[in-house]
């Protein structure tokens, strides 16, 4: 599976929208983005994925670059209970929900 | 929404002594994952369960590991002689399918082994 980097933490005011970045520049093309998060401690939440089109959901957007080496994930009006880690993955179909976590980004949320 | 329920969420246990964590998955998944995290550390992958058998496992899995499926609703996680580095949080996981599907996760289990 592709290796990820995120930025370690940013922060956010609440109300606002939440772009948090990936990069994924050695992506294949049977892979997929996915977004986990973590509010403390708890267990991994899922959030979105996608392949290359940017997708949409009741949580969140996923916005992928045409050339599938980045993407975003966007909160559209980040509140303090989204206030969590948030996990970049790239999975492809060949193993059994084997996710790879990284250290992701730590999202703060102020009010 | 359905959620995974794992059980105890708390464990303390003497080194060497055997644990079982227990979990049991959303009803209409077909697989079933354990992960765990260090405290300050990523959440690693243990291991993968598909038709009552191992899918796939980590190197962390080793011999004194073992999964079972006991019944219809349970999915267990045993450690037989636990060591010191044991000591973690337990995440049990769930899935309809096994590929490009959403993990559904419990709020988890914290082993201490003392």
């Amino acid at each position: 599976d592709a290796k990820t980097t995120q930025p370690p933490s940013m922060d956010c005011a609440e109300g606002r929208a939440a772009n948090l970045p990936c990069n994924h520049s050695t992506i294949s093309g049977n892979e997929y983005v996915y977004w986990y998060r973590q509010i403390h401690s708890q267990g991994p939440q899922y959030i979105i994925h996608g392949l290359k089109n940017n997708e949409t959901n009741e949580m969140a957007s996923l916005i992928i670059t045409e050339d599938r080496k980045s993407s975003t994930l966007i909160l559209p009006h980040a509140t303090l209970r989204d206030t969590a880690v948030y996990y970049c993955i790239v999975k492809g179909g060949t193993s059994y929900g084997k996710l790879t976590f990284g250290q992701g980004t730590i999202l703060t949320v102020h009010p | 929404e359905p959620e995974v329920t794992q059980t105890p969420s708390h464990q303390v246990t003497q080194m060497g002594q055997e644990v079982i964590l227990r979990c049991v998955p959303i009803s209409n998944h077909l697989y079933f994952y354990w992960y765990r995290q260090i405290l300050g550390q990523k959440v690693e992958f243990l291991v993968s369960f598909y038709n009552n058998e191992i899918s796939e496992k980590s190197e962390i899995f080793d011999d004194q590991f073992s999964v079972e499926r006991p019944d219809g609703s349970n999915f267990t996680l045993k450690i037989r002689s636990t060591k010191l580095e044991d000591s973690a949080m337990y995440f049990c996981a769930s899935s309809v399918s096994g590929y490009n599907e959403k993990l559904f996760f419990g709020s988890g289990t914290q082993l201490s082994v003392l």
